[in-house]
């Protein structure tokens, strides 16, 4: 069984940078075909796709954020980490990790979601 | 990026009806088409996969179709606990895009 979850701020100042950790159990990213993305929601509105990592340390971004986003992986601790910077209160959304399985096959899809972590952008 | 467009934007309905939800991709995107629903402070849950594949544990009442540019999520008979947001999300290529979500509500 995959989970995943989300540790970091709940508030950041604008121009900050943001970090989110995102621990997993149940999968290893250095297991061929092993994804993890990031997605992010901001109030009451559609859900927004970020980046991925892959198991070979391969990324990829949103070309909208491309400049402002690192996403790197900690496989001694089963970790991933989005860095976003220079935060703005348009930032502010739920940030959720996610299992993406499938790669390459049209099962590509996002079967396991973390609960997601709030994060205010204000000063 | 491909925009993804969902139809209705809500939709009203009675335990028991039928429902329908339509997406469509700017450009084809094959049968590479996902369906998630969402209930309120909830992550998503994957649906429907490959444009007509049953998630395992998904109840059968759900359906989905299409392929190309044009996809549908059925519901064959409303429960109280389908009542959420639906959104359609293309992973044809990146960066993957959902649509703007329907929001499914109690008539």
């Amino acid at each position: 069984q995959i989970t995943l979850k989300e540790s970091g701020p709940t508030l950041v100042k604008p121009t900050q940078t943001l970090t989110v950790t995102c621990t997993f159990s149940g999968v290893s990213l250095t297991t061929r075909g092993v994804t993890v993305d990031w997605i992010r929601q901001p109030p009451g509105k559609a859900l927004e796709w970020l980046g991925l990592i892959y198991w070979d340390d391969d990324k990829r971004y949103s070309p909208s954020l491309k400049n402002r986003l690192t996403i790197t992986k900690d496989t001694s601790k089963n970790q991933v980490i989005l860095t976003m910077t220079n935060m703005d209160p348009v930032d502010t959304a739920t940030y959720f990790c996610v299992h993406h399985r499938g790669w390459t096959t049209l099962a590509d899809s996002f079967d396991v979601w973390s609960q997601g972590t709030m994060v205010t952008v204000s000063s | 990026d491909i925009q993804m467009t969902q139809s209705p934007f809500s939709l009203s309905a009675s335990v028991g009806d039928r429902v329908t939800i339509t997406c469509r991709a700017s450009q084809s995107i094959s049968s590479f088409l996902n369906w998630y629903q969402q209930k309120p402070g909830k992550a998503p849950k994957l649906l429907i996969y490959a444009a007509s594949s049953l998630q395992s544990g998904v109840p059968s009442r759900f359906s989905g179709s299409g392929s190309g540019t044009d996809f549908t999520l059925a519901i064959s008979s409303l429960q109280p606990e389908d009542f959420a947001t639906y959104y359609c999300q293309q992973s044809d290529r990146i960066p993957f895009t959902f649509g703007q979500g329907t929001r499914l509500e109690i008539k």
